[in-house]
């Protein structure tokens, strides 16, 4: 079955601007994690979402957001980009919220955002 | 703060030797999750171990859990080129119902043919 698919693979945004990245899981999983990756920092948990609900929310700026949609889909979205929001930005689903501890995550490939 | 302190933060090794990369919390985990990531890929889950002392093989990796469940460790036999990549430990905790893995900042392996 195809994986977990993220779009765009790169971007390139001028601070100031907002970005929205999409993130396609695998069929049947209806939990969508978002993290953010960088060389400093490592991977660091953004938000959880599953049935279109926000379950959990990391330590980030409300200029973070995200959503999911009834076919599970979800996007993210960043406003009012600022240099230090360059990241890989990575979307990870599981089944069910629970099921991610026995069973982890599946990543995407990611969406490599650069801020100039 | 970060919870999940791992070391080395790089290896350089030739190929055939063995190596072991270490996880330590002083957090408690419900699991501990190993992965690895290649460059321009996500991770990818190698193991989660889950019971105090638990001890999983993958070919050539072994996986331990601390018995207190606040540490673990990965260790390769006669590491090979293809096991070059970043690994990563995951501590997963119980959070709103759900079960969120807090990652550590990653150890960096490469193998030299």
């Amino acid at each position: 079955k195809a994986g977990v698919t993220q779009t765009p693979r790169y971007l390139i945004k001028t601070r100031g601007q907002q970005v929205t990245l999409s993130c396609s899981p695998i069929s049947g999983h209806r939990s969508v994690s978002w993290y953010q990756q960088t060389p400093g920092q490592g991977l660091q948990f953004l938000f959880e979402y599953f049935s279109e609900t926000q379950r959990n929310k990391g330590n980030f700026p409300g200029r973070f957001s995200g959503r999911q949609f009834s076919n599970s889909r979800s996007e993210m979205n960043v406003s009012t980009l600022e240099l230090g929001d360059s990241a890989l930005y990575l979307c990870a689903s599981s089944s069910l919220p629970g099921t991610a501890s026995n069973y982890g995550y599946t990543f995407g490939s990611g969406t490599r955002l650069t801020v100039v | 703060t970060q919870l999940l302190e791992q070391s080395p933060q790089f290896l350089s090794i030739q190929e055939g030797e063995n190596l072991t990369v270490y996880c330590n919390s002083s957090s408690v985990f419900s699991s501990l999750q190993w992965y690895r990531q290649e460059p321009g890929e996500g991770p990818v889950l190698l193991v989660t171990v889950v019971t105090g002392g638990e001890v999983k093989k993958l070919k050539r990796l072994t996986f331990q859990f601390g018995d207190a469940r606040k540490d673990s460790s990965l260790h390769i036999t006669a590491a090979q080129p293809g096991d070059t990549g970043l690994y990563l430990c995951a501590g997963v905790t119980r959070a709103g119902g759900s079960y969120i893995p807090t990652f550590g900042r990653g150890t960096s392996l490469i193998v030299h043919p």
